[in-house]
This record gives structure tokens, sequence and C-alpha cells, in this order.
């Protein structure tokens, strides 16, 4: 069972600062990887797949990077709506356990 | 614009079966490019996988979650049902529903692009 480990568990940055979570996966899952941001009481919302793919309507200031066992997700200039959690999501391997990271949280330094 | 919603049951005894429907609106359950998902999120935790379905009626489940877990589709209503059997207080938590997007090449599920809004679901006696 492939798991996936996200550091770190939380992240303090000001608005306007560049923001670099990673999401590291026990084996390759290729290129096979999703974003997501969740914010309170709302459901996940997909940011990136395929590791480097903006889904529908994402602004630029998101990217992902990585392909095999290392990934980055950036927010380039972090807005205030931007803070949230993030998780990551291998969809490679099946059928997976825990797909999911255990997410990096975003506040406000 | 596609839309998932939750429907079902908020509380449900432990031992007893909990059983939640997600209904497809603006879109056919039935498209060849798309699975469809159960994803739960305990209190204060994270993501969990339960299991996803094609409109084909072929599935995939978490197998931490496999024994207890059955998912089904109706394509007549446009939509497609979560039974998760035996429930203890450690299945409370939020149920959401999403589409997820065929991995084109390996024909499997990939990313969940479109989420339900979730349904929150106790166990307790």
């Amino acid at each position: 069972e492939i798991v996936m480990t996200q550091s770190p568990a939380t992240l303090s940055v000001s608005p306007g600062e560049r923001a670099t979570l990673s999401c590291r996966a026990s084996q390759s899952v290729s290129s096979n990887l999703a974003w997501y941001q969740q914010k309170p009481g709302q459901a996940p919302r997909l940011l990136i797949y395929g590791a480097s793919t903006r889904a529908t309507g994402i602004p630029a200031r998101f990217s992902g990077s990585g392909s095999g066992t290392e990934f980055t997700l950036t927010i380039s200039s972090l807005q205030s709506e931007d803070f949230a959690v993030y998780y990551c999501q291998q969809y490679n391997n099946w059928p997976p356990g825990r797909t999911f990271g255990q997410g990096t949280k975003v506040e406000i330094k | 614009q596609l839309q998932l919603q939750e429907s079902g049951p908020g509380l449900v005894k432990p031992s007893e079966t909990l059983s939640l429907t997600c209904t497809v609106s603006g879109g056919s359950i039935s498209s060849s490019s798309y699975y469809w998902g159960w994803i739960r999120q305990p209190p204060g935790k994270g993501l969990e996988w339960i299991g996803s379905i094609y409109y084909s009626g072929s599935t995939y489940y978490n197998p931490s979650l496999k024994s207890r877990v059955t998912i089904s589709v109706d394509t007549s209503k446009n939509q497609f049902s979560l039974k998760l059997s035996s429930v203890t207080a450690a299945d409370t938590a939020v149920y959401y529903c999403a589409r997820r997007v065929v991995v084109v090449v390996a024909a499997t599920p990939g990313a969940f692009d479109i989420w339900g809004q979730g349904t929150m679901v106790t166990v307790s006696s």
C-alpha cells in the first residue's frame, strides 16, 4: 500500500509571500497525483491533477510539480482566500488504501 | 453545471447500516469519461476514500473498508449509493460524493473534480 506523506503539517505564511507544500509517496505514483484545497465547512476543491495541470478556473498562482515520489504545490503569492488545508492524492495504484495525504494547513503568519 | 447532492439519515445507531444516496444533476451518470466516488472526513481529521463506481457497475473499494461497503449505481435515476454495514462511532464523519475523471491511459479512476457539499453522519445510540 502506498503511503502519502505531506510536509509540513502547518505552514505559517504572510499574505503576498510564497508557499511551498510537499507531498511524498512511499513508492512511485508516476504523475498520477492531485492537489486539493479545503476551507472550513466546505468540500475540497480540485486544484491540480496530473501533478502539474491546473483544474478549470484555478488561478495561475497555483502550480504543481514533481513526478515519481516527490511532489510540490507552490502558491506564488498568497492571497487571503488561500489560507486553507491542502491535500495531495495519488491515483496511480489500484486499489489504493490511504490515497490522500494527511494535509498541510496554511495559516496566516 | 453538474452538481452532486448527498442525502440520507444524519443519525445511525451502532451496528446498523449507514445508507446514503448521491443525486447527480446537470449531467449524465452514464458518461464513459467518469467514475463516481464516496469520500469521508471524520471531525477535525483528513480525507478517507471509501470507494468508486463506474456507470456499468464496476466498483473499487478501500481495502480497509471493503468487507463493510457496498456502492451501487442507478442510471435511470442518475444516482449512486453507499451502504456501510456494522457501523461504530469511528464511522462518524462528513460523507462526500464526488465525480472522478477517468485516467485515459489506464482506464482507472483519477482525480475528484466535482464534489457534493457533504452530509454529516453521526453514529450514536
